[in-house]
């Protein structure tokens, strides 16, 4: 069975400061791992993912993940905030193995900006 | 734009009343899933098709709910005597198939049951 954990439901920093978004996973399989944004009114973009390869994935607008196996953790990070990275952030897990490749979606945390 | 659309964007609907919502996919994409989402939580798996064949359905899916993909290509959600707590977004997935990871989610549509 797949879950995911993330750490903070609300997640509060100032422009220009450092974002990190927690996220623990469980699976059965070797997984795949998505961080998906969600802004108001808006519909679901998919920020990065893990697919097995490199650990250390980037993806749009300055934000990166790191997959550590021993940790079950896929951290979300950014080094400096913009207003306009205020938004809901999912973590989503998805088995390689088997047929549905279903996401499994997080909680969702709230990351606001402060001027 | 991520390529997929879902008609309408919102509905607003008495208890009672039978509702429908179509999604359409990517037109090479095979699979299709639909997701639930209410207030203050995550996406919920509810079902999804592979071409035609409806696959897998969630628990959430109760014998009110209906979903199908006649051609392969749009599908169509059908929620029959609403209740309050059918109010929820529905979400839209399209998914190209094996070896791909991504889903690309459609902009959902929004069910108000009063």
């Amino acid at each position: 069975a797949q879950s995911v954990t993330q750490l903070d439901s609300h997640v509060s920093v100032s422009e220009g400061t450092p974002v990190l978004l927690r996220c623990n996973y469980s699976s059965s399989y070797s997984p795949s791992l998505f961080w998906y944004v969600q802004h108001p009114n808006k519909g679901l973009q998919l920020l990065l993912k893990y697919t097995s390869a490199a650990t250390l994935v980037k993806g749009i607008n300055g934000f990166e993940a790191e997959f550590k196996k021993s940790e079950t953790s896929f951290h979300l990070t950014k080094p400096s905030a913009h207003m306009s990275d205020a938004a809901e952030y999912f973590c989503v897990v998805s088995p390689n193995a088997g047929n549905n490749r279903k996401l499994i979606w997080g909680l969702g945390t709230s990351l606001a900006v402060n001027p | 734009d991520t390529g997929v659309s879902q008609d309408p964007r919102h509905k607003i609907t008495k208890r009672g009343q039978n509702v429908t919502f179509r999604c359409d996919p990517i037109s090479e994409h095979n699979r299709l899933y639909w997701y639930r989402q209410t207030l203050g939580q995550g996406p919920e798996f509810l079902t999804y098709f592979q071409n035609e064949a409806q696959l897998e359905k969630s628990r959430l899916l109760s014998d009110r709910f209906s979903a199908e993909r006649p051609k392969g290509s749009f599908s169509t959600l059908e929620i029959q005597r609403t209740e309050q707590g059918d109010s929820a977004m529905y979400l839209c997935a399209s998914y190209r198939g094996q070896g791909y990871n991504e889903q690309f989610f459609g902009p959902g549509t929004r069910l108000t049951v009063l």
